[in-house]
């Protein structure tokens, strides 16, 4: 079955890190880029970067630039997604997508809730 | 970054109506626009790709045209499991983008 797998919901204090994975099964792992996509509670969606599987190397929007890490296991077809110097406005549920290149993000895992508070 | 601004932001229709939401892009994306549904608790699903191309699986009674920097998403005849949010992204270039969204709600 294609699918994208992530981790479960994680509770967090203010300035810790949270790290999400994404494991992907049924297809070939390297052929697709994987992006990450964070939703606040009640918000749009915000795209914050991706990584190929490959090569391993990344792009990130501007705003996650120098506090998000995404890396990938090629014995697990597994990715991560690490927040660092977590905020309360870092609340949201984070997506992995498969991108099919030249189309759309047309594989999504489930989301995985990150919850900031003190 | 290019920016997507997508309208209404939200609106109410009824079971079989007809609907237009419409995305403008800050400058020309080519051909590189998607839409997405989003239900309540549940992750994006894809609609379309290159403007107009439907994703597998998804019924005929969507739609997706334009060109440049206008398009729009058709929804013919609205069913209750389409009263959704739904969003416009572009992947043209990095950082990839959404729309704001628009909520379709019931009438």
């Amino acid at each position: 079955q294609v699918q994208l797998v992530q981790s479960g919901a994680e509770v967090k204090e203010p300035g810790a890190s949270v790290t999400v994975s994404c494991k992907a099964s049924g297809y070939t792992f390297t052929s697709y880029h994987i992006h990450w996509v964070r939703q606040a509670p009640g918000q749009g969606l915000e795209w914050m970067g991706r990584i190929a599987p490959t090569s391993g190397g990344t792009i990130f929007a501007q705003n996650f630039q120098g506090r998000v890490i995404l890396t990938r296991d090629t014995s697990t077809n597994t990715m991560y997604m690490d927040l660092g110097s977590l905020k309360s406005e870092d609340t949201a549920t984070y997506y992995c997508a498969r991108h099919n290149f030249a189309h759309n993000f047309d594989l999504w895992g489930q989301g995985t809730l990150v919850a900031v508070s003190s | 970054a290019i920016r997507m601004t997508q309208s209404p932001s939200s609106f109410s229709a009824s079971t079989g109506d007809r609907v237009t939401i419409t995305c403008r892009a800050s400058q020309g994306i080519s051909s590189y626009l998607a839409w997405y549904q989003q239900k309540p608790g549940k992750a994006p699903k894809p609609l379309i790709y290159s403007i107009s191309n439907l994703q597998s699986g998804v019924s005929s009674k969507f739609s997706g045209g334009g060109s440049g920097t206008d398009f729009t998403l058709t929804i013919g005849s609205l069913q209750p499991e389409d009263f959704a949010t739904y969003y416009c992204q572009q992947y043209k270039s990095y950082p990839y983008t959404f729309g704001q969204g628009t909520k379709v709600e019931i009438k």
